[in-house]
């Protein structure tokens, strides 16, 4: 089973930061987190990871709380193309990913 | 190339026979995964390989489902006496090594049982 939780959709603006949260309260002291999206029919895509301190990269920023209990990916200005199924996992050997959050970026 | 890829794209077969899907990771990528993805729904795990340790099976949902990697490079997903249930796309994504660095996914072959 997968080591996350997430919610199932989340609706955001167009031009609005979408804020995407994610549970991982049985993580380890040595694994990352890393975030993952698909654009329906299309592999999911790498979008950023991080260990215990926040993280920023071209297309998002990851804030981990203190406890790494759980984390929030960041889109800035989120975009009509950012519409896509958003799944946080917790890196081990095996990759289990959870359902993930339907993040629809409306006009 | 440079990328992960697999074959066919797209398979179309009738109830009750085998089909043969093959992934090729990228060069030098010792972690080997597959998941299916079901119209809808999010990626299941099925298998994990890891260099030349024994995989990791335990996705695997019947004893119709077997994979194999040979030479540490290409794999290939055997679904023995398909069922309508097993239609879905199936992706592959290989890392450099298990632990570290970001997952690489192929684009998928979409299997359709009839």
């Amino acid at each position: 089973d997968a080591k996350t939780t997430q919610p199932t959709s989340m609706d955001c603006a167009e031009g609005r930061a979408a804020n995407l949260p994610c549970n991982h309260s049985t993580i380890s002291g040595n694994e990352y987190v890393y975030w993952y999206r698909q654009i329906h029919s299309q592999g999911p895509q790498y979008i950023i990871h991080g260990l215990k301190n926040n993280e920023t990269n071209e297309m998002a920023s990851l804030i981990i709380t203190e406890d790494r209990k759980s984390s929030t990916l960041i889109l800035p200005h989120a975009t009509l193309r950012d519409t896509a199924v958003y799944y946080c996992i917790v890196v081990g050997d095996d990759m289990r990913f959870g359902a993930g959050t339907r993040l629809t970026v409306k006009p | 190339g440079a990328g992960v890829s697999q074959s066919p794209s797209n398979k179309v077969t009738e109830k009750g026979k085998d089909v043969e899907l093959r992934c090729d990771p990228i060069s030098g990528h010792t972690a080997l995964y597959w998941y299916r993805q079901s119209l809808g729904q999010g990626l299941e795990f099925l298998i994990y390989f890891q260099g030349n340790s024994a995989p990791d099976k335990s996705g695997l949902p019947s004893d119709r489902f077997s994979a194999e990697r040979t030479g540490g490079s290409v794999s290939t997903l055997t679904i023995q006496r398909t069922q309508q249930e097993d239609s879905a796309v199936y992706l592959c994504a290989s890392r450099l090594w298990k632990n570290t660095g970001e997952l690489f996914f192929g684009e998928g072959s979409r299997l359709t049982v009839l």
